[in-house]
Order: structure tokens, then sequence, then C-alpha cells
């Protein structure tokens, strides 16, 4: 069965502190996608980062970054210099692939991380 | 508009009745996709469209949860006989194909009291 872990519940910093949220992931599949997502209290989930299995390329898009390492089933990310703007919920997800290999939007979200950033 | 829309906002219902719940995808969008999240959890998926068809329907929790997309646009969940266990918010994404970006819209917040 696939699962999605992220045991930090909640995590907060002082603006400009750098910030790692953690994600374990489960799945027998070879082929599969995982995602980072962004929750602001205004409710809509913000897509930030999908990356497919094969890929374990460390992600680098501003101030945020991925680390994926496939010997540990993690997904983690980290911002760096964090922001008032940055608090939010954000979520880690898995999917599997379609039968081409192809991504696929049905996910299986983590129970998220409540980011808080103080000023 | 140029995000995807739900409607209502806001649905307060009493427990037995049936609610339907709307969305708007981006047009041009062909894949639509209905996840729910209860408090403190993550979305949970429900069902996805492509075009008109359900492709996967294999998160529907039971047979009072039907969700139908008629002209490839526009979709609505209903929801028969609600429980308070179904109150959550119900989330809608819609995305250009299946393997591109999904754009979640701002959700429907559902009281069953």
């Amino acid at each position: 069965a696939q699962k999605v872990t992220q045991a930090q519940t909640e995590i907060s910093v002082v603006e400009k502190e750098d910030v790692t949220l953690d994600c374990v992931y489960e799945t027998r599949d070879t082929t599969y996608y995982l995602f980072w997502y962004k929750q602001p209290p205004s409710g809509e989930l913000v897509f930030l980062i999908r990356r497919n299995s094969f890929d374990e390329q460390n992600e680098i898009s501003g101030r945020y970054s991925w680390n994926f390492q496939k010997s540990t089933s993690s997904f983690n990310f980290t911002i760096t210099a964090s922001q008032v703007v940055d608090s939010a919920v954000y979520f880690c997800a898995l999917s599997e692939a379609q039968e081409d290999g192809g991504a696929t939007n049905k996910l299986i979200f983590g129970t998220g991380t409540l980011l808080a950033v103080q000023p | 508009g140029a995000g995807v829309s739900q409607t209502p906002s806001n649905k307060v219902t009493e427990k037995g009745k049936y609610v339907e719940l709307r969305c708007d995808p981006i047009s041009g969008h062909t894949a639509l996709y209905w996840y729910r999240q209860s408090l403190g959890q993550g979305p949970e998926f429900l069902i996805y469209f492509q075009g008109t068809g359900a492709a996967d329907d294999s998160g529907l929790p039971n047979d009072r949860f039907f969700a139908v997309r008629p002209e490839g646009s526009v979709s609505t969940l209903k929801i028969q006989r609600t429980e308070r266990g179904d109150s959550a918010v119900y989330l809608c994404a819609s995305s250009h194909r299946v393997n591109t970006e999904a754009f979640f819209g701002q959700g429907t917040r559902l009281t069953v009291v």
C-alpha cells in the first residue's frame, strides 16, 4: 500500500531561519511521482513541485530546495531564509504512474506540516 | 474566471438531506478531480474525470456519493442522506491533461448538523 508520512505536525521558526520539512513515503511501485503542495489560510492548494522516481537530482527554485533520496524513501523540502509569507500548511504527496509511466493527479497526501514563521 | 471555482463556499445542511457541490474547472482543462479534506488531515482522493467519464471513482466512500460531469466541463458532487461524518472541505482540481499540474479551488466547506 502507498503511504506518506509527515512526522512534523507543527514547526515554528523566526523569519530568516532555514527550515526543513520532512516527508517519508512508502510504495511498492518502481515508477511513481512525488509532490509538494502549499496550503495557505485561504484554503486552495498551491503546487510547488513534482518529481518522478527516476530523477533523484536535488532541485532548487529560489529559496526552495528539495532533497529526494530513494535509499531512505524521503523527499524533504527546505525553505532558506524563511519569510512570514511562507506560513502555511505544507503537504507532501505520492502518486502511482499511469501504464505508460506518465504522472497522474490521483494523489495520496500526508497529514501536512503547519509552518509558522514569526516576524 | 482564471482559476478553479467552487460553489457554494460554505454549506450547512441537516443530517439526512441531499446536497450538491459544484466545480467550475479552468477552461480547457480535460481532467477534473474531487478530494475531501477533514480537519487536520491531508486531502483524500474521491474521483477523477477525463472528459465526461469517470476514469477512477475508487475513492468514493460509499454509494451515497456520486459525481457527474455531463459536458466535460462543470462537475457536480452529489451526496445523498448526508451524515455528520460527511462534514469536511470538498476540494476540486483540474488539469490540462491527466499528467500535467493540477490547480485546486478553494473548496466547499460542508457541515452536516
